[in-house]
């Protein structure tokens, strides 16, 4: 089984709509991150969560966001989804020890298409 | 702001070559450098690296590090297809960075290798 699961895998939508897209580890990690990535850019941060009453923006928060339900699930919201949202959404986490505190763990990822 | 840059954006090769693919950085506080390599979906952990000059080995893949000039590069030895992928490079910073608990990443350097 994967350590790091995310629902749905592909989803095409219509601008205006609400997403939400979900991520649930087995790990037990307490940190939990959302990224976007688009073609040439890399990826880039939206969310991180370092513990379930923890909620941080990233680089690009703007039109997105977050819940920690719970140390295992951490969801992402598009309020109102538009053209420029249409990507790959990966979430990935990490151990709350210092010394592995940068290796991260990455789930399949989701690929949102806003129409 | 933090900032990491890879080069080059895309190669194509041909089995056996040999590759090397270089990620310089800009983070306060750095921390750690990581490489991933990303296939279809998720990126996958290859190598991180925390001090300068140690050269990480894993099979035909090697990587190096230097703190001083702010660089590293991932060589690949003997290239097969299956290499064919995105190579990420993301760098990591301690406490007190604003990058701490985080990963800014490179936007990748896409890797063809022709039979």
């Amino acid at each position: 089984d994967a350590d790091v699961t995310q629902t749905p895998r592909n989803r095409i939508t219509k601008t205006g709509k609400r997403i939400m897209l979900e991520c649930s580890q087995t790990k037990g990690h307490d940190r939990m991150y959302w990224y976007r990535q688009d073609p040439g850019l890399g990826l880039r941060l939206i969310y991180y969560s370092f513990d379930v009453k923890d909620i941080n923006k990233g680089e690009i928060s703007d039109g997105y966001s977050v819940s920690r339900q719970a140390q295992a699930k951490f969801s992402l919201s598009l309020e109102s989804a538009i053209p420029n949202q249409t990507a790959l959404y990966f979430c990935a986490t990490s151990d709350l020890g210092d010394r592995r505190i940068n290796e991260q763990f990455f789930g399949p990822g989701t690929r949102l298409t806003v129409l | 702001e933090d900032k990491v840059v890879q080069s080059p954006l895309s190669l194509v090769v041909h089995e056996g070559d040999t590759v090397t693919l270089n990620c310089s950085y800009e983070v306060t506080n750095f921390r750690s450098l990581l490489w991933y390599k990303q296939e279809k979906k998720a990126p996958t952990f290859l190598f991180m690296l925390t001090s300068s000059g140690i050269e990480k080995k894993s099979g035909r893949l090697s990587s190096i590090l230097d703190k001083k000039e702010l660089f590293s590069i991932l060589n690949i030895t003997a290239t097969q297809t299956g290499d064919s992928a995105v190579y990420l490079c993301a760098a990591g910073a301690n406490a007190g960075g604003t990058s701490y608990g985080k990963l800014t990443f490179g936007q990748g350097t896409i890797l063809t290798v022709h039979p």
